[in-house]
């Protein structure tokens, strides 16, 4: 199972608004509306930021949103601050019943 | 508050094994999937390994299968990563993770990460 396919990096400046892609197959991304996205800073944990494609845990800003087109998943961060910083990571469930992450965003917050 | 706290981490030769395990508290252990995580060096996250909430369904990254076996034991909240045969890449920090269901189809996502133990293969 191929990693999902991520941008490298992207950047923005505060308060903008900011789209991390992730695009997968017709086996995983376009099958399933079972798209989570996580955040990770420098030497934590990640964090669970989006499940099911655009709902979000309890408590977690609604700066953060998700959305799914045929095999695209999206994930946009509005009003960019400062401690938005950090790895994004796509994960999707697949045909074969196991999970595949995408290969991570490094957000700079210029 | 879900705690979550790998250990078995360690050095280990190529060819070698090591048991990962992962007490949990805070939360009702037997009513959800588990999952291992790792992350290589500078890297990023790969799934590895997930179990339903009673242990009668196991799935694994092709990465590993025949290699590891991934187990529960409801009766001490404990979840554990048994790997064998060991390769330098398998070299990673390996979270364990709470998934959000009971993993009856597979493991889909994750509301809970511990810390993370590393694993270092190497001669």
């Amino acid at each position: 199972q191929s990693a999902l396919t991520q941008p490298a990096s992207v950047s923005g400046s505060p308060g903008q608004s900011i789209t991390i892609s992730c695009t997968g197959t017709r086996n995983d991304v376009g099958l399933y509306n079972y798209i989570s996205w996580y955040q990770q800073h420098p030497g934590k944990a990640p964090k669970l930021l989006i499940f099911d494609v655009s709902d979000r845990p309890s408590g977690l800003s609604n700066r953060f949103s998700g959305s799914k087109s045929g095999n695209t998943a999206s994930l946009t961060i509005s009003g960019l601050q400062p401690e938005d910083e950090a790895a994004y990571y796509c994960s999707s469930y697949t045909s074969s019943s196991t999970l595949v992450f995408g290969g991570g965003t490094k957000l700079t917050v210029l | 508050e879900v705690q979550l706290l790998e250990s078995g981490g360690g050095l280990v030769r190529p060819g070698g094994s090591l048991r990962l395990s992962c007490p949990a508290s805070g939360f009702s252990f037997n009513s959800f999937a588990m999952t291992w995580v790792r992350q290589a060096p500078g890297r990023g996250l790969e799934w590895v390994s997930g179990i339903s909430d009673r242990g009668g369904s196991k799935y694994y990254a092709a990465s590993v299968k025949g290699r590891f076996t991934i187990s529960r034991d409801n009766s001490k909240n404990t979840l554990y990563l048994q790997m064998n045969s060991l390769r330098a890449e398998d070299t990673a920090v390996y979270y364990c993770a709470k998934d959000r269901g009971n993993g009856d189809y597979g493991v889909i996502s994750f509301d809970s990460w511990g810390q993370g133990t590393l694993v270092t293969v190497s001669s």
